[in-house]
């Protein structure tokens, strides 16, 4: 089955400062590349996702992109701020028909004001 | 909005109870999902369900149960819980055509 590895486990910045969180996974018939935020004391939600058939999406502050090549995907917010603090997971999944995602660890990001 | 809800936030059990964990959403989902979240192993796939009367087993079926009598329910039931089956409980949702999945708040249960 397919194997998401997430780094790093957690990551301390300064408000303002880029932050970037990384995922390689295993199985190249993968398609589908989510991450999803949690904030404490909630469920994680979509924030942005990615097919691969695409190299890179952007939505406001946060970026995604995919390397299928190297299997790889990132994460990057720019211009950080403290309510950006929270539990980063990334996914991926494969078109099986079920919409079943593999989870990768989770990254704590701690936003200093 | 696409609510998921859950039956409790909190729960503690004795070893051996069987234990029943509610899961409701509102946005007649085809698919849904239990998860368990444990510090250092992220987000693991209990069972999930694609239809009423459907299930199918994730990463970890063992020692669980579920079941999908309507399309808005999904229970997870511990049969005779343990001490090792402490953790937060998440519960999802899906439509058929997408792969976005929306989470409940959680149940954290404690076995002792």
């Amino acid at each position: 089955g397919e194997n998401v590895e997430q780094h790093p486990s957690t990551l301390s910045v300064q408000e303002g400062d880029s932050a970037v969180i990384k995922c390689t996974y295993s199985d190249s018939a993968s398609n589908y590349f989510p991450w999803y935020k949690q904030e404490l004391g909630k469920g994680p939600q979509l924030i942005i996702d990615i097919r691969s058939n695409v190299g890179e999406k952007k939505d406001q502050r946060i970026a995604v992109t995919l390397n299928k090549t190297a299997k790889h995907f990132s994460l990057h917010i720019t211009e950080t701020q403290p309510e950006d603090s929270a539990v980063y997971f990334c996914a991926a999944s494969m078109d099986s028909g079920y919409s079943t995602l593999t989870f990768g660890k989770g990254t704590m990001l701690l936003v200093s004001p | 909005d696409v609510k998921v809800t859950q039956s409790s936030r909190y729960l503690v059990k004795r070893t051996g109870e069987k234990v029943f964990l509610e899961c409701v959403q509102d946005m007649d989902h085809e698919n849904m999902f239990w998860y368990r979240q444990d510090p250092g192993l992220g987000l693991r796939l209990i069972y999930f369900s694609y239809d009423v009367k459907m299930k199918e087993k994730g990463d970890i079926p063992e020692g669980y149960s579920v079941s999908r009598e309507k399309k808005e329910r999904f229970s997870l039931i511990l049969e005779s819980a343990s001490t090792n089956q402490t953790s937060m409980y998440l519960c999802a949702s899906s439509p058929g055509t997408s792969y976005e999945q929306y989470f409940g708040p959680g149940t954290r249960l404690t076995v002792t």
